[in-house]
């Protein structure tokens, strides 16, 4: 089973932030929390990926809780090209394996 | 970042036949490679885990007899679907652990379509 939840849509305007939540109360000390998006009949594409600190590149923002029990990836200024279904992803240690989860379908308006 | 190919892009098969698809790693090695499934406005479920010169380890319910993995070189792993089904068409995407924190890339999958 899926080790995250999602909401399972949102939607955002053109030109603002999108905040995705992910909850991942089971996540163990060494577990990575991965960010993937799917556009519509792709393979998922990697955004982002942390452990326990904030992290930023260039496609988005990840914050994690202290407790580490939630997150949430937070696109800065969405355009109509981000929307897709945005997994979040808790990473099986030992096996690398992904369980993947409903993800969120974002809608970005124009 | 690291870039995955799948072939072929789509396939049309009749039902009873069997349907190999490719998944390389093109620009880098890959031990690991995973194979998922995708239903339509479903989530990609995994199907079995591939690693290169050993015999794949398949998840819950996934009949390996049926679906037959091959890891022959370290940017090559294959899944062929044997005596396929209208059930068994699908989206199929493959991803290999690559990059500086082993993370997954996903290669553009397979639809399937069996007739």
């Amino acid at each position: 089973d899926a080790k995250t939840t999602q909401p399972p849509s949102m939607d955002c305007a053109e030109g603002r932030a999108a905040n995705l939540p992910c909850n991942h109360s089971t996540i163990s000390g060494n577990e990575y929390v991965y960010w993937y998006r799917q556009i519509h009949s792709q393979g998922p594409q990697y955004i982002i990926h942390g452990l326990k600190n904030n992290e930023t590149n260039e496609m988005a923002s990840l914050i994690i809780t202290e407790d580490r029990k939630s997150s949430t990836l937070i696109l800065p200024h969405a355009t109509l090209r981000d929307t897709a279904v945005y997994y979040c992803i808790v990473r099986d240690s030992g096996t690398y394996k992904y369980i993947f989860g409903t993800g969120t379908r974002l809608k970005v308006l124009a | 970042g690291a870039v995955v190919s799948q072939h072929p892009s789509w396939v049309i098969c009749k039902s009873g036949t069997s349907v190999k698809i490719e998944c390389r790693s093109l620009d880098f090695q890959a031990t690991t490679m995973f194979w998922y499934r995708q239903f339509p406005k479903q989530s990609l479920m995994l199907m079995a885990t591939s690693n290169e010169g050993s015999k794949a380890t398949y998840e819950q319910g996934v009949e390996k007899d049926k679906f037959l993995i091959n890891h022959a070189s370290l940017t090559l792993s294959t899944l062929t679907v044997t005596s396929a089904h209208p059930e068994d068409s699908s989206f199929y995407i493959c991803s290999a652990i690559a990059g500086r924190w082993d993370e997954q890339y996903f290669g553009p999958g397979t639809r399937l379509t069996v007739t």
